[in-house]
């Protein structure tokens, strides 16, 4: 049933280490995007895939990359994670003109 | 450039009390489309309401209205004898339909209400 799913929950890892989140959606939406929330809970867009073609890139350093197998997955993979990483990192997807709808966020501790 | 400011950071309620929550949008396009998110202690986004451009009714979904206002660019969200599991981050959204429906969030206003 659920519509949009992430996985890990929670992700506590050290510096330099390279880690992936991984993100499924269920409702046969095409476009697909990953925010990453800091500690004052500011949500800030890092891409969006529609259809596994990569449309929207928000000035994210090189050590983050997206890779969408298909339309209906979205992983990001972070490499030499640093402390200012420790987030929470949330996929969404949607249609044209409809609400995105999130998943359950990945909280990210890099220590 | 498309804007969104909440200006309120924190507002604390006593439990039935109304409260509004304010959002103002900045864009030049005349299409574009209003949500409201909520945000509980648990962390999830939930959607709450979508506003397209073209309709300036008011909403009111139970406890819950909507004010949507293109004349001062304004979509305000009114939570009406407000309750204890009213507590929450809410965001205020603007997307770009023609843009893959980009996003641009406000800050956010975290209401506390109190029993």
């Amino acid at each position: 049933d659920t519509a949009v799913s992430q996985t890990p929950k929670y992700l506590v890892t050290q510096m330099g280490n390279d880690k992936s989140i991984k993100c499924e959606q269920n409702l046969g939406h095409d476009t697909m995007y990953w925010y990453k929330q800091d500690s004052k809970k500011f949500l800030k867009i890092m891409f969006s895939y529609n259809n596994k073609e990569l449309i929207i890139n928000e000035t994210v350093p090189n050590r983050f990359s997206p890779k969408s197998p298909d339309k209906a997955h979205l992983n990001l993979h972070i490499n030499s994670l640093e402390l200012g990483d420790s987030a929470v990192y949330f996929c969404a997807s949607s249609g044209p003109i409809l609400p995105q709808f999130f998943g359950p966020g990945t909280r990210l501790t890099v220590l | 450039a498309q804007k969104v400011t909440q200006a309120q950071t924190e507002i604390s309620v006593v439990e039935k009390e109304d409260v509004t929550l304010d959002c103002v949008y900045e864009t030049r396009d005349t299409t574009y489309y209003l949500f409201w998110y909520k945000q509980p202690p648990s962390g999830e986004l939930v959607f709450l309401i979508r506003r397209n451009s073209f309709d300036e009714q008011n909403e009111i979904s139970g406890r819950y209205s909507w004010n949507f206002q293109k004349s001062t660019s304004s979509f305000n969200f009114t939570i009406t004898a407000s309750q204890v599991v009213d507590s929450a981050v809410y965001f205020c959204a603007l997307s770009e339909p023609y843009n893959f429906n980009k996003f641009y969030f406000g800050s956010g206003t975290k209401l506390n209400v109190k029993p």
